[in-house]
C-alpha cells in the first residue's frame, strides 16, 4: 500500500558536522511534506516543509530536498548540535491527515 | 498564548476498561486530530474533528470514537481497552482554512501515555 519510509532507523552524527535524513514515499500524486522533529516525551514540532512544485526549500540550519523522479526527500541539518538529538519523521499531508513515517534517531556525539 | 494541551499526561487501565482522553486546542484553531504512536513508532491518524463532526477517519475500530465541543476543545474514547491500544495519543490542532489551502502548519501537544495491563 502507500507508505512513507526512511532509510534508516538511527543516524549518529559528530557535534558541528552536517547531518542529512532521507525519507522515501509511494504516492506519484503526493504534493506536500512536512519534517518534525521528535524530543523524549514530546510531541512533533514543524522543523520545514516542502510542496511538489519546489526542489529545496531552506530554514534556519536545515534544508529540504524533494526528488519527485525517484519520490525521495532528505532533510539536511547544517552544523549540527546536541540539541538537535531527537527523532525526526517525514510525514506526507494529505488534506490535513499525515501520513508519517516510522522515523531516524538522530544522536549528536560531542 | 497556550499552545495544545492534553490531559492526563499518564494513565494505566485494565484490558476491557473504558478511557476518555482530552484536548484544548492552540488559541485560535478550530480543527483537531488524533493520532496514535505505538513505541518506536509514527503517529499514525485516528480521526479529525472539524464543527464537532468528524470529518476524515483512519483504519481504526468503532471501539475509537471522539467528540469535539462548541470551544474547540475535543475527547477521544476508546471502549473495551486491548493490550494493543498501549501507545501515546497525541492530539494536533490547525486551521481548517489553511488545511484546505494546503497551507500551515499542525500544532502537536505533549500527548497521553495509556499503558493498559
Amino acid at each position: 500500500g502507500e507508505s512513507v519510509g526512511l532509510h534508516l532507523p538511527t543516524l549518529s552524527v559528530q557535534e558541528g558536522d552536517n547531518s542529512i535524513i532521507n525519507c522515501a514515499y509511494s504516492n506519484s500524486a503526493s504534493d506536500y511534506f512536512i519534517w518534525y522533529k521528535q524530543e523524549s516525551g514530546k510531541g512533533p514540532q514543524f522543523i520545514i516543509d516542502i510542496r511538489s512544485n519546489m526542489d529545496k526549500r531552506q530554514g534556519q540550519r536545515v534544508t529540504v530536498l524533494l526528488n519527485k523522479t525517484v519520490k525521495h526527500l532528505s532533510l539536511q541539518i547544517a552544523a549540527t548540535q546536541p540539541g538537535d538529538s531527537a527523532v525526526y519523521f517525514c510525514a506526507e499531508n494529505r488534506g490535513g491527515k499525515l501520513i508519517f513515517g516510522q522515523g531516524t534517531e538522530l544522536s549528536v556525539k560531542p | 498564548d497556550a499552545g495544545v494541551t492534553q490531559s492526563p499526561t499518564h494513565l494505566i487501565k485494565t484490558r476491557g476498561q473504558q478511557v476518555t482522553l482530552r484536548c484544548s486546542p492552540k488559541s485560535g484553531h478550530d480543527t483537531v486530530s488524533w493520532y496514535q504512536q505505538a513505541l518506536g513508532q509514527g503517529p499514525q491518524f485516528i480521526f479529525q474533528y472539524y464543527e464537532e463532526e468528524e470529518r476524515q477517519r483512519g483504519n481504526f475500530p468503532d471501539r475509537f470514537s471522539g467528540h469535539q465541543f462548541p470551544n474547540y476543545s475535543s475527547e477521544l474514547n476508546v471502549n473495551a481497552l486491548l493490550l494493543g491500544d498501549s501507545a501515546l495519543y497525541l492530539c494536533a490542532s490547525s486551521l481548517i482554512g489553511d488545511q484546505h489551502r494546503g497551507t500551515g502548519e499542525l500544532f502537536f501537544g505533549e500527548g497521553s501515555r495509556l499503558t493498559v495491563l
